[in-house]
């Protein structure tokens, strides 16, 4: 089981930039969740897709944000222009289903910085 | 709607117990534990469901109790390698789709 496979680890982009984050969930996994960690406001969660659909997108900051899923096995978050406070670890995570029964597994993140 | 953990943070003696709280202001369905150590990914530990049921996992267990919307983590006899800062998730009844609210987390040290 590879996990879930985040790309770029680390990317540093100056402000204005369009960033492209990537995932790839678990084989199998329904659900995919892309949160933002930062030291001032924790763990968000920003969007989930449940069988590549986005189903609940109430936590993307702004229009500048946009995730899309275009088959099971991959996910990108894209940022666009990007501006210095986007700067934080974005995590992506996979789960079997959507029930409460269901951890998530997370992957290593990338961490952003937009100088 | 955010989970309200304490202690922020604790420091503890190789061999010393900490109780990790976890308490939510609405009706909770369930709720997960995670540990994230520095720069790594958060890594699940286990899930509750109402029901006041307890879990454990080696020396880490975990109690819901539904009336109180609260969850408890309890580190017995804490070794070096529990360090890293605990979430919790917490799942609301009116919404078992999984879309997990974390806390802002409770970071625990431990020293030798």
């Amino acid at each position: 089981d590879a996990g879930v496979i985040q790309s770029p680890r680390h990317e540093v982009t100056e402000m204005g930039q369009e960033v492209t984050l990537r995932c790839k969930p678990i084989s199998g996994h329904d659900y995919l969740f892309w949160y933002r960690q930062t030291m001032m406001r924790g763990l968000e969660l920003l969007i989930y897709f449940n069988n590549n659909v986005p189903i609940d997108d109430s936590g993307m900051p702004e229009d500048r944000f946009s995730a899309k899923m275009p088959n099971a096995s991959f996910s990108t978050l894209k940022i666009q222009p990007s501006e210095p406070r986007d700067s934080a670890v974005y995590f992506c995570a996979s789960s079997s289903w959507g029930g409460p029964n269901s951890p998530l597994h997370f992957g290593n993140g990338t961490r952003l910085t937009v100088t | 709607q955010q989970p309200v953990q304490s202690p922020q943070a604790v420091i503890l003696r190789e061999g010393e117990d900490a109780v990790i709280n976890c308490s939510s202001s609405k009706a909770l369905y369930s709720v997960h534990w995670y540990r994230q150590k520095h720069g790594e990914a958060p890594v699940f530990l286990m899930i509750l469901l109402k029901g006041g049921e307890q879990k454990g996992h080696e020396k880490i267990s975990a109690s819901f109790n539904e009336k109180k919307q609260q969850s408890s983590l309890y580190l017995t006899a804490s070794q070096l390698s529990y360090s890293g800062t605990y979430f919790c998730g917490t799942e609301m009844s009116d919404n078992a789709g999984n879309m997990l609210t974390f806390g802002g987390g409770t970071r625990l040290m431990v020293k030798p």
